[in-house]
This record gives structure tokens, sequence and C-alpha cells, in this order.
């Protein structure tokens, strides 16, 4: 069975920083992959996804992700963080039944 | 861009009450899903439903819930006797093919409180 794990429960970081949320997946084939990020009280909204080719796929607000096959990872950065990117940001492995795993999702705070 | 819509945005309902939640899936998608989201934990999977028929369901989906397609453009999920731990947001979503490329896109989710 699929899962996706994100390790960072919480991750602060000061504005202007860069930003690294990790994502691992486990598939037993070629993975979906997405990040979605979710304001408090708000729905999800698709940040960039990765489904083949280039490794390093760009979405939007900045934000990009790596596809590393060996070491079962997809992760989310963005070199320099804003106020308003603090939100939950979550993993998701979607599969060719249509169904999506979500990580458990990671809490990012901003400090001025 | 077009969107998923969902109706209503946040609704309260007694114990043992039935809801349902409406959804205006993206007009050229065929797959539609339910998710749910307990507060403060992970978005998990109840169903997907293509022509007119549920292809998959979690353990979550249970008997008391149900999905329809009233007509062309609605897509609901039907809790028949609502429990405290129903309480989430739900979020509709759909696609235009099956997994693959196609990629799933959200609703704003519907605040569901059981009280």
């Amino acid at each position: 069975a699929q899962s996706v794990t994100q390790p960072d429960i919480h991750i602060t970081v000061s504005e202007g920083a860069s930003l690294e949320l990790r994502c691992n997946y486990s598939y037993g084939a070629t993975p979906y992959l997405f990040w979605y990020v979710q304001s408090p009280g708000q729905g999800l909204q698709l940040l960039l996804k990765y489904f083949s080719g280039d490794t390093l796929v760009q979405g939007i607000k900045g934000f990009e992700a790596e596809f590393k096959r060996s070491q079962s990872s997809f992760n989310l950065r963005k070199p320099s963080v804003h106020w308003s990117d603090a939100a939950e940001y979550f993993c998701a492995a979607l599969s060719n039944a249509g169904k999506s795993t979500f990580g458990d999702g990671t809490t990012l705070t901003v400090k001025p | 861009e077009p969107e998923v819509t969902q109706t209503p945005s946040h609704q309260v309902t007694q114990m043992g009450q039935e809801v349902i939640l409406r959804c205006v899936p993206i007009s050229n998608h065929l797959y539609f899903y339910w998710y749910r989201q307990i507060l403060g934990q992970k978005v998990e999977f109840l169903v997907s439903f293509y022509n007119n028929e549920i292809s998959e369901k979690s353990e979550i989906f249970d008997d008391q819930f149900s999905v329809e397609r009233p007509d062309g453009s609605n897509f609901t999920l039907k809790i028949r006797s609502t429990k405290l731990e129903d309480s989430a947001m739900y979020f509709c979503a759909s696609s235009v093919g099956q997994g693959g490329r196609n990629t799933i896109y959200f609703g704003e989710g519907s605040w569901l409180t059981v009280v």
C-alpha cells in the first residue's frame, strides 16, 4: 500500500529565510506526487505536481520541489519565505485508481 | 480558472440527523471524490465516483455514507445518521481522468459540526 510521510510536524523559519519541507513516499510504481497548501479554515490549494520528466518542478508562489527516486523523496523548497506562507502543507501521492494518499502535514510558522 | 464549488461552507447538525453536502465539480471532469479532514488531522480519502458508480471507497465510507450525482452538475455526499465523530471538513474533488497524470482539484470544503 502506498504511504506518504512528512517527518516534520511543525517548522518555524524567519521571514526571508529559505525553507525545505520534507516528504517521503512508499509506492510500488511510478508515483504521481503533489504538494498542497492549506490556510486555516480554508481548502486545499495545489502548489505543484510531479508526473514524470524533469525532476525539479516549479509551482506557484515561488515554490519548487525535487523528486529523488533514490531517496523516495519529494521535498518542497522556497528560497525566501514570506509571512503569508504560514500555513499547513500537505504532500500527497496519487494512485492510478485515482485515490490520493496524504501525509500528516507540516505546519509552517514564519517569524518576523 | 474553473473550480470545484461546495455548499454549504459550514453546517451544524444534531447527532442522528441526516446531512447532505453538495458539490459542483469542474464541468469537463468525469471523476469525482470526497475526502475528509478531522480537525488537526490528515486529509483522508472517502470515495471515488465515475460513470454513476462508486469506483473505490475507504473503510471510513460505511453504510451511513452515500454519494449521488442527481443531475448533470451536482455531486452529493449524504450522511444518514450523523455521529459526533463525523465532525470534520469534507472536501469534494474532481479530475478529468483517473490517476496517472490527472490532477485532482479540490473544493474549498464544507465544515460539518455535529452536536
